[in-house]
């Protein structure tokens, strides 16, 4: 185990539910990520939270909403998704921002 | 031109072979690289670290980086059934301003 955690590990959601992320880490890190993993493409980077601050969105559509409350926790607000938003959402931490990344096992997500 | 680039494969080989896994990229200010490891419905799992060129070993593990040329390798010697991953190459020029960008990934089957 690497020392995060991401509940829940699979979710199958309609386009108009609610639904959110978790993430934990128990690292004391100080940088968390959420980033997105389709098939047969690079991790995209979604989100970076440096001492809870929100340091970089990446062009993501309003539809996810990012929360962190405290620099172990990071959560992934999702609303009305669409089809194209079933992926793999990964969580990850880093001691520093920018530092080696440790991720979680991510979220399976399908959109129906 | 992607700013890093890896063979997707699927790459197979025999068990005891020796895996070559390789990386391109652009930008000469990359010092940091990484190696991670995913297994199928996991996340990913660093693997190897290393800081600008020359070579690091860990196991049966052999990280080579070659500035010069914008070319990394991971080696892994005496393959086994389970290394069959996915392997992200992953760099960064190190800095708190400097995001991480990942390869794609290259699909591994070690066959027994």
């Amino acid at each position: 185990e690497t020392g995060v955690t991401q509940t829940p590990r699979h979710l199958v959601m309609g386009m108009t539910n609610k639904k959110s992320l978790k993430c934990e880490q128990h690292l004391g890190h100080n940088a968390m990520y959420w980033y997105k993993q389709s098939a047969k493409k690079p991790l995209e980077l979604m989100f970076v939270y440096s001492l809870e601050e929100r340091v970089e969105n990446n062009s993501v559509p309003s539809r996810f909403s990012p929360e962190c409350p405290n620099s172990s926790h990071l959560f992934l607000h999702l609303h009305t998704l669409q089809p194209e938003d079933s992926a793999l959402y990964l969580c990850a931490s880093s001691p520093g921002l920018w530092g080696t990344q440790y991720f979680g096992p991510g979220t399976r997500l399908l959109v129906l | 031109q992607k700013e890093v680039e890896q063979d997707p494969g699927p790459l197979s080989v025999p068990e005891g072979a020796i895996v070559s896994l390789n990386c391109t990229y652009s930008n000469s200010a990359f010092q940091y690289f990484m190696w991670y490891r995913q297994y199928s419905r996991k996340g990913p799992e660093l693997l190897m670290y290393t800081y600008s060129s020359g070579n690091k070993e860990d196991g049966r593990f052999t990280a080579q980086v070659d500035k010069s040329s914008k070319y990394i390798s991971l080696f892994i010697r005496d393959s086994q059934p389970s290394d069959s991953a996915t392997y992200l190459c992953a760099m960064s020029a190190g800095t708190s301003y400097d995001k991480v960008i990942f390869g794609p990934g290259t699909s591994l089957s070690v066959i027994p």
